[in-house]
Order: C-alpha cells, then structure tokens, then sequence
C-alpha cells in the first residue's frame, strides 16, 4: 500500500461545484502538505499543517480551503470552482525535524469544465 | 530567500549516454538540496539528497549529484541513461531556517532508442 494516498485520482466536474480533494498518510509524518503543479511551472505550495492545530497558507492558497482532520489526514477543497483551477494536485509529508525530503502521493488530476 | 533555477526545460539524450541536469540555487549559507524524479502518472521521488560533507551525493537508480559552493550549482548526472529515466526532473532547496521547500520548474528528460 502507498505511504501517502490521495482519493480521488482523477476528477472532472463543473465550475461552481465544491470539490475535496483528500489525502492520508501511514508514515506517521506531522507535516503535511498541498501542493498545484501546472505544466511548466513547477511546484505551487497551496497550504501546509505543521500538526493537527496548525494551518498555514501556501504562495497560492486563495480559493482553496484545507482541514486537517488528524495526524494522517488533510483534505483540500474547493468552494466553488474555476476553470483555471485546473491542475494536477499533490499531496506531500515530510517528519517533523527541518531539512528533511518530502514524500509525495501520486497526484489528483482535476479538470473543471 | 531562497530559489531554485533549472536552465533546461527539456534534454533529450540517447539511450546509453551520459546525463548531466543543472540546477543552480540562490541562498547565502549552504542549503540542503534535493533531486526528485516525476514519471507519468506519479508522484515526485526522492532520487538524493545533500546536506553537508562530501559534495558528492550518490542516490538511487544510478544517480549521482556534486555540490559546487562556487558555482552555486547541485548538477544530477548519470553515465549512461536507461529508457526508464524518462521522466520529469525537480531539484529543491531548502534553507537552514526555512521548513519549505523550493522547487525549480523542472526539467524533461526524453530518451531516444
């Protein structure tokens, strides 16, 4: 089974629409992470949880929200989507001591139309 | 602040060549850096990582990476390339007080027959 799981991995649906995104994890990692990747551009930060009380915004977190329901789970979701909303969505953990490597799940990609 | 820049947006090499991506980083003190390889349909992969003493990092798959203060550069290289390595390929930084990464935009790696 993957360490970090994201449901679910491939979504299309309609602007406007409320959308989750959801991930869990098994490494027992505290930070956990959102990340939007668009074709050229990399990795975008959307949010981070540094634990369960902890919420912080990421460069690009307008018109997202998250939830961090316990250790091994942080959702993303979307109000009401757009079009430019449109992306592949990773979700990533990394231990809770600094300067260690993340560890990603395999991706949601969302198509809004 | 930090910053991460992947000059090459796509290297094509054949079969069995040798493979050299570059990455150059932005950062006063000496950072941790990372190499990620992305296939299709996945998440990101830690391949090696750097955080002080031999500036030669072996990873996996073959991998290996130098860390050049100088030139500020963290360059992955192979000696011979399989066409398993096409993929995606991220190089990250991460600065002693900073607990977030920054990724480059990535470089393309095609491997002709």
């Amino acid at each position: 089974d993957a360490d970090v799981t994201q449901t679910p991995r491939n979504r299309i649906t309609k602007t406007g629409k409320r959308i989750m995104l959801e991930c869990s994890q098994t490494k027992g990692h505290d930070r956990m992470y959102w990340y939007r990747q668009d074709p050229g551009l990399g990795l975008q930060l959307i949010y981070y949880s540094f634990d369960v009380k902890d919420i912080n915004k990421g460069e690009i977190s307008d018109g997202y929200s998250v939830s961090r329901q316990a250790q091994a789970k942080f959702s993303l979701s979307l109000e009401s989507a757009i079009p430019n909303q449109t992306a592949l969505y990773f979700c990533a953990t990394s231990e809770g001591s600094s300067n260690q490597p993340q560890h990603f799940g395999d991706g949601t990609r969302l198509s809004i139309l | 602040a930090q910053s991460v820049t992947q000059p090459d947006i796509h290297i094509t090499v054949s079969e069995g060549a040798s493979l050299e991506l570059r990455c150059n980083y932005s950062y006063g003190a000496t950072p941790y850096l990372f190499w990620y390889v992305q296939s299709p349909g996945q998440g990101l992969q830690l391949l090696l990582k750097y955080f002080s003493g031999d500036t030669l990092v072996q990873g996996i798959k073959g991998f290996e990476a130098e860390f050049k203060r100088s030139q500020s550069s963290f360059n992955l290289r192979k000696p011979s390339v399989h066409w398993s390595d096409a993929a995606e390929y991220f190089c990250a930084v991460l600065s002693g007080g900073s607990y977030i990464p920054t990724f480059g935009r990535g470089t393309s790696l095609i491997v002709h027959p």
